[in-house]
């Protein structure tokens, strides 16, 4: 069964600093990937998704994500994070064809302004 | 860590039956769970959000007489798609959270297959 891991659970970053959050996925087919945003008492928003073409793919509100098919890995980055990005973020990904979803357990990401 | 039960994993139906999905947190009271529907090549949707005791708030363009949500107990939500057909097909997940400002868990997901 695929499965979705994401190693930090909690990081804490200084404004400004520089973001880089681990997803690794264990499925060898063709997957789409997705991150997900939890701002504090909402509910999941989309940041960005890969289905295919290019592997550095742009979101919402600065951040990126590099596929890197050999090492099964979807990389969140942000080149600086502000106070307003503290939030949990959830990894997923879907096999191609497929709707059904994996979550990663999620990162907290903590900004201290 | 905390778990989310979720079940089915997959059903089949045929078109006009009801089908109810299982959301259970087995080791936290959860006060709030989110049911989320995904579309192909599209991103989650939020349908609706249940908190125990009280009535599920509906997103918009969801409809609630078609898709009922019961939250009875801190550990138990089940979403049930009434008289069901082929364009309900589509995965289905739930999520819950034990308060406002706490870590989000996820189901499995039910994958819904309508005939």
């Amino acid at each position: 069964a695929q499965s979705v891991s994401q190693h930090n659970h909690h990081v804490i970053l200084s404004e400004a600093a520089s973001l880089e959050l681990g997803c690794n996925y264990s499925y060898g087919g063709t997957v789409n990937l997705f991150w997900y945003v939890q701002y504090p008492g909402q509910h999941l928003q989309l940041l960005l998704k890969y289905f295919s073409g290019d592997p550095l793919v742009k979101g919402i509100k600065g951040f990126e994500a590099e596929f890197i098919k050999s090492k099964f890995s979807f990389n969140l980055r942000k080149p600086s994070v502000q106070w307003s990005d503290t939030a949990e973020y959830f990894c997923a990904v879907s096999l191609f064809g497929n709707e059904k979803l994996t979550f990663g357990t999620g990162t907290r990401l903590t900004i201290i302004p | 860590g905390a778990v989310v039960s979720q079940h089915p994993s997959r059903v089949i139906c045929k078109s006009g039956t009801s089908v109810k999905i299982e959301c259970r947190s087995l080791d936290f009271q959860a006060t709030t769970m989110f049911w989320y529907r995904q579309f192909p090549k599209q991103s989650l949707m939020l349908m609706a959000t249940s908190n125990e005791g009280s009535k599920a708030t509906y997103e918009q363009g969801v409809e609630k007489d078609k898709f009922l949500i019961n939250h009875a107990s801190l550990t138990l939500s089940t979403l049930t798609v009434t008289s069901a057909h082929p364009e309900d097909s589509s995965f289905y997940i739930c999520s819950a959270t034990p308060g406002t400002n706490e870590k989000l868990f996820f189901g499995s997901g039910t994958q819904l297959s309508v005939l």
